[in-house]
């Protein structure tokens, strides 16, 4: 079965600064998918990636997968408080559903 | 926006009853999920639709959970009866179809057993 690391597990930095955040996969990524979650609530959509060496940008968030297909990391620009949560990497094994990292845990402190 | 409907929003239960949670996809999605996610941790797929039919349970204990989507709209989950380790997230999502590029999820049903 396929294993997603996600690296670090939490994260506490300052507002403006930047952060990246990795995540791993066991084996060759056919898509990887990036979420945010709030505490308590469901997952919102934030990226996704297919193809070798492919980056994607929205607002101050960048992701980008690497020509291995086999990790991805996410970087935050100039991070502002609402940039605050749980980061979620997931991957579809070839079954047409997604499996999940356990997450990393953003706070940005004012 | 269209969104995934859950209910209820919480729920406290003591062990050994039964609940159930309900899930309605965005409208015209065919693929129906089902994730529990434990604090602290990844969601977990526990069953996978496709219109009516069952994909994949394999995550699913079955001698407690049950889960269905009969007319291949909304969907019901149920445990009976609830044990300590079941509290959890439950969160349901939906796509297009099972070659769909994004999942979208609800806000989930919080499960306390006690």
């Amino acid at each position: 079965s396929q294993e997603l690391e996600q690296s670090p597990q939490s994260l506490i930095v300052q507002e403006g600064k930047n952060l990246t955040i990795n995540c791993t996969s066991s084996k060759t990524l056919y898509g990887l998918y990036w979420y945010k979650q709030k505490y308590g609530e469901g997952l919102i959509f934030l990226m996704m990636l297919q193809k070798g060496g492919e980056e994607k940008s929205h607002e101050k968030i960048t992701a980008k997968l690497d020509e291995k297909k086999q990790q991805s990391s996410l970087h935050i620009t100039a991070s502002q408080p609402s940039h605050a949560g749980i980061y979620l990497c997931g991957a579809d094994p070839g079954s047409y559903q997604l499996t999940f990292g356990k997450g990393t845990k953003l706070s940005v402190i004012p | 926006e269209a969104e995934v409907a859950q209910s209820p929003r919480y729920k406290i239960t003591e062990k050994s009853q039964a609940v159930a949670f309900w899930c309605d996809p965005i409208s015209g999605h065919a693929t129906l999920y089902w994730y529990r996610q434990i604090l602290g941790q990844g969601p977990e797929l526990l069953v996978q639709f496709q219109d009516e039919s069952v994909v994949d349970d394999s995550q699913l204990p079955k001698d407690r959970f049950s889960a269905e989507r009969l007319k291949g709209v909304d969907s019901t989950l149920k445990i009976q009866p609830a044990e300590l380790g079941d509290s959890a997230m439950y969160l349901c999502a939906s796509s297009i179809n099972r070659v769909a590029e994004k999942l979208f999820f609800g806000s989930g049903t919080q499960l306390s057993v006690l």
